[in-house]
């Protein structure tokens, strides 16, 4: 079955302590990126990757980080995490872009930062 | 810069009567456009898309949008909701190109009742 799939699913912790939230994608897309849900706000897209090793920043990328080492691999790390990071984040994929191709989103991980 | 607005907050309808969900934005050449549906506790689902063509496109799930270029609207419709339809929608505006941006408006929740 083709899907995107973010571990975890709920995460609660606290401030400063480094994580990692992965995504994987298994229907071979080369583009990727992840996004932030918040309440009124929409989606704001964080960082995204055109393909392996080629990583840019979205509309919201302060406290994040992200890599590309393999195709079907784009993990979140927040290596400092704040409670204004609390937040429900959506990993997408799509063939080659954005702007102009469906995009596949994973379940969300909802984290909270205290 | 490209933007997405959906009026309306939240919506409640009767279950078996039309909906309507307004969508306009700003984009200053041929937008592509989509319609997403979220789920609670799910990621975000291709309700239908735009590129070119024919102007009342049809999507899942029996909805449908039409694009009005001298309104900038594509607003969604379905002609009779089922309680399966309680979710939040999204609108979202991208372009021809692989690495044109995305934009979401901030979504409008629908509540169906009895």
């Amino acid at each position: 079955e083709a899907q995107v799939t973010q571990n975890p699913r709920y995460l609660i912790t606290v401030t400063g302590k480094k994580l990692t939230v992965t995504c994987s994608q298994n229907m071979n897309h080369e583009y990727m990126s992840w996004y932030r849900q918040d309440p009124g706000l929409g989606l704001r897209q964080i960082y995204y990757s055109m393909n392996v090793e080629v990583t840019d920043k979205g509309d919201v990328p302060e406290g994040y980080k992200v890599s590309r080492k393999e195709k079907r691999n784009f993990p979140l790390i927040l290596e400092s995490p704040s409670p204004n990071q609390t937040s429900l984040y959506f990993c997408a994929s799509s063939l080659y872009g954005q702007g102009n191709q469906p995009q596949h989103f994973g379940d969300g991980t909802r984290l909270s930062i205290l | 810069a490209q933007s997405v607005t959906q009026p309306d907050i939240h919506i409640t309808v009767s279950e078996g009567a039309s909906l309507e969900l307004r969508c306009n934005y700003s984009y200053g050449a041929t937008p592509y456009l989509f319609w997403y549906v979220q789920s609670p506790g799910q990621g975000l689902q291709l309700l239908l898309k735009y590129f070119s063509g024919d102007t009342l496109v049809q999507g899942i799930k029996g909805f449908e949008a039409e694009f009005k270029r001298s309104q900038s609207s594509f607003n969604l419709r379905k002609p009779s909701v089922h309680w399966s339809d309680a979710a939040e929608y999204f609108c979202a505006v991208g372009g021809s190109f692989g690495n044109e941006k995305l934009t979401f408006g901030t979504g409008t929740r629908l509540t169906i009742i009895p």
